[in-house]
């Protein structure tokens, strides 16, 4: 149980076009989502937190109009990275919570490699 | 967000246990304890979690002492499969939701 799938895998884009990252929770109702973003030899940076219904909470210097959080529904949210540079390529990793059932736990997707040429 | 300090590298020869120790200080009272594992270019995988005392699973147990300042991982018999970067998260709330800082994690390397 507790699985999270990403798509797309990886994912290679021209420099000023947009991107949408899927997170599916698939045997469990996510009430929060998270988005990371981790470069090469880096820990996970948190983006954003996301609850089912809300608008999403942005980190300090995450800029909430350049990556877009969309949490439509207890099982599904994606990320958009708008008008993505070469300096937006990285790895996303997406995970999902319910905290009624997992408490503190959060189940981590597979990642999406993003390279922005 | 209570911070965790860990080494940054272990190696370790197959067949042996491994014990990764993990310190956070300021450790709030609702925290829990979670250790998670990454390979390269894949999500963190959950290993295991805890708020006191020990727990045992199929992989791992995890050792928290009474004034839960600190906290070690151990892993039973490595093998070259559990080289990874191991991460420990203390679980911190805030505003009706949570969020799980990660520290720099420590890369363990399993040598043959």
């Amino acid at each position: 149980g507790a699985v999270v799938s990403q798509h797309p895998s990886r994912v290679i884009c021209k420099s000023g076009t947009s991107v949408k990252i899927e997170c599916r929770s698939l045997d469990f109702q996510a009430t929060t989502m998270f988005w990371y973003r981790q470069f090469p030899k880096q820990s996970l940076m948190l983006m954003a937190t996301s609850n089912e219904g809300s608008k999403a909470t942005y980190e300090q210097g995450v800029e909430k109009d350049k990556f877009l959080i969309n949490h439509a529904s207890l099982t599904l949210s994606t990320l958009t990275v708008t008008s993505a540079h070469p300096e937006d390529s990285s790895f996303y990793i997406c995970s999902a919570s319910n905290r009624v059932v997992f408490t503190d736990t959060q189940y981590f997707g597979p990642g999406t490699r993003l390279t922005v040429l | 967000l209570a911070k965790t300090t860990q080494p940054i590298s272990m190696d370790s020869y197959e067949g042996q246990e491994v014990n990764i120790t993990c310190s956070h200080n300021n450790i709030a009272t609702n925290d829990y304890i979670t250790w998670y594992q990454q390979f390269p270019s894949q999500g963190p995988r959950f290993i295991i979690q805890g708020y006191k005392t020990k727990v045992t699973n199929e992989v791992a147990s995890l050792f928290i002492p009474a004034d839960r300042k600190s906290s070690t991982l151990s892993l039973p018999r490595v093998s070259l499969s559990d080289t990874a970067v191991y991460y420990c998260l203390v679980g911190s709330t805030g505003a009706g939701s949570y969020q799980l800082t990660f520290g720099k994690g420590t890369k363990l390397s399993v040598i043959p």
